[in-house]
């Protein structure tokens, strides 16, 4: 079953309001989490590293203040993104490290479909 | 990060086996290769990892050239299941290091 859950798995919005999307590691904790965003037909992008306890670094390119990542607790990070505009919509996708399965297994999220009217 | 080369698409027959190659020609000693795969609307998934040595699990098996510049992901009998993305990455093995992902080989199995 899955180790990594998101929420929510499609979501549609109106341009001009803010979307959260929730990331939970459900049987271990997570010091750091990654969210990605995934276009059609093409790849993984990465667009942050969720860090427990502290700020998120982003990727280069990547507006901090529009898309908010909180990461409260070894289980849950969150990302928000603020003001969304029809060119937001895409596959948002986070992924987590398990370090007791021997730190090499990085399990993701099914992710969710955001689109933007 | 260490840049990974796979062919675009790739296909195969139904229950047969699938070799699925790719070229890592600046590894570093420390850098581990890891197959992910995407099937459609999904997230990705682990699908196995190694260092040095061949390595066998579940689902494939992992063949890695001696010199390390090239892998080789082989699903043994393909089954309409394993239509994906394959995507090879090199990551070194300490702690919460991202991985990035290139553009991965899209796997069509033929019924």
């Amino acid at each position: 079953g899955a180790v990594v859950s998101q929420h929510p798995s499609r979501v549609i919005c109106k341009s001009g309001t803010s979307v959260k999307i929730e990331c939970r590691s459900l049987d271990f904790q997570a010091t750091t989490m990654f969210w990605y965003r995934q276009f059609p037909k093409q790849s993984l992008m990465l667009m942050a590293t969720s860090n427990e306890g502290s700020k998120a670094t982003y990727e280069q390119g990547v507006e901090k203040d529009k898309f908010l990542i909180n990461h409260a607790s070894l289980t849950l990070s969150t990302l928000t993104v603020t003001s969304a505009h029809p060119e937001d919509s895409s596959f948002y996708i986070c992924s987590a490290r398990d370090g007791a399965k021997g730190g090499n297994t990085i399990y993701f999220g099914e992710g969710s479909w955001l689109t933007v009217v | 990060d260490a840049k990974t080369t796979q062919p675009n698409s790739m296909e195969s027959n139904e229950e047969e086996p699938v070799h699925l190659p790719c070229n890592h020609s600046t590894i570093s000693g420390t850098d581990y290769i890891h197959w992910y795969r995407q099937l459609p609307s999904q997230g990705p998934e682990y699908v196995i990892h190694g260092l040095t040595s061949n390595v066998n699990n579940r689902m494939a098996s992992l063949a890695i050239a001696e010199d390390r510049k090239s892998s080789t992901l082989i699903l043994h009998r393909a089954t309409l299941r394993d239509a994906a993305v394959y995507y090879c990455i090199l990551r070194v093995n300490f702690g919460n290091e991202k991985l990035t992902f290139g553009t991965g080989t899209r796997l069509t199995i033929i019924p």
